[in-house]
């Protein structure tokens, strides 16, 4: 079974400053897909960021970032430029790609919370 | 386009009662499943339906209830509600293997 850790249980910084949220998982695979989503204080799952395990480049959307290091099994989130609307809930979550009843699942890790210190 | 809905958005119960959380979804979208978040634990997969009249047991599917009748409506039934059950409950579809999910605005609940 697949797993996702985040070791950083809260994160701080600095308005307009660069933070990145840190995340590991363990898996058999090698196919497979990771994503950052953002849950703010409305609750709603945002989806920030994905990555296809077979891409070796890192995964970009705007101010968000990934470093993905496949060997590793990790798969970090840069937050660049912080806003007061990034605070929130970051979770990182992985996804079989085999086409196998079942592997649709997302396995989540515990979460990160985001505070931005204005 | 709606995306996906769930209803109720609060609700109470008593211990003992039964319910029904409502979810559905206008994308024509397969998968949908049900997850469980619990402070300190992220969210952990209830059940899950790779289409009509197909679903299957999560990781802590004891207590709940799942029928998929319609590719659009997934509901989750609490048979006899418990305490250990206060949580926030979150519906969530996908089309395709490569796309995150799209997840409903959860239902707090509270069973006291």
């Amino acid at each position: 079974a697949q797993t996702v850790t985040q070791s950083q249980p809260e994160m701080s910084v600095q308005e307009a400053e660069t933070v990145t949220l840190s995340c590991t998982y363990d898996t058999s695979e090698s196919d497979y897909y990771l994503f950052w989503y953002k849950q703010p204080p409305s609750r709603q799952m945002i989806l920030v960021i994905r990555q296809e395990a077979y891409k070796q480049q890192n995964a970009t959307e705007n101010r968000f970032s990934v470093n993905f290091q496949k060997a590793a099994k990790s798969f970090s989130l840069k937050i660049s430029d912080s806003q007061l609307g990034d605070a929130a809930m970051y979770f990182c979550a992985y996804r079989s790609a085999t086409s196998n009843f079942g592997n649709e699942k997302l396995t989540f890790g515990t979460g990160t919370r985001l505070t931005i210190i204005p | 386009n709606a995306g996906v809905t769930q209803t109720p958005k609060f609700q109470v119960l008593k211990t003992g009662q039964s319910m029904t959380l409502q979810c559905a979804q206008d994308m024509n979208h397969e998968y949908m499943s049900w997850y469980r978040q619990d402070p300190g634990m992220g969210l952990r997969l209830i059940h899950y339906s790779v289409g009509a009249g197909i679903t299957d047991q999560g990781e802590v599917p004891n207590g709940y209830n799942v029928s998929r009748s319609t590719t659009e409506d997934f509901p989750l039934r609490l048979l006899s509600a418990a305490p250990s059950q206060t949580s926030v409950y979150f519906c969530a579809s996908t089309r395709t293997s490569n796309y995150g999910y799209t997840f409903g605005s959860g239902t707090r609940l509270t069973v006291v």
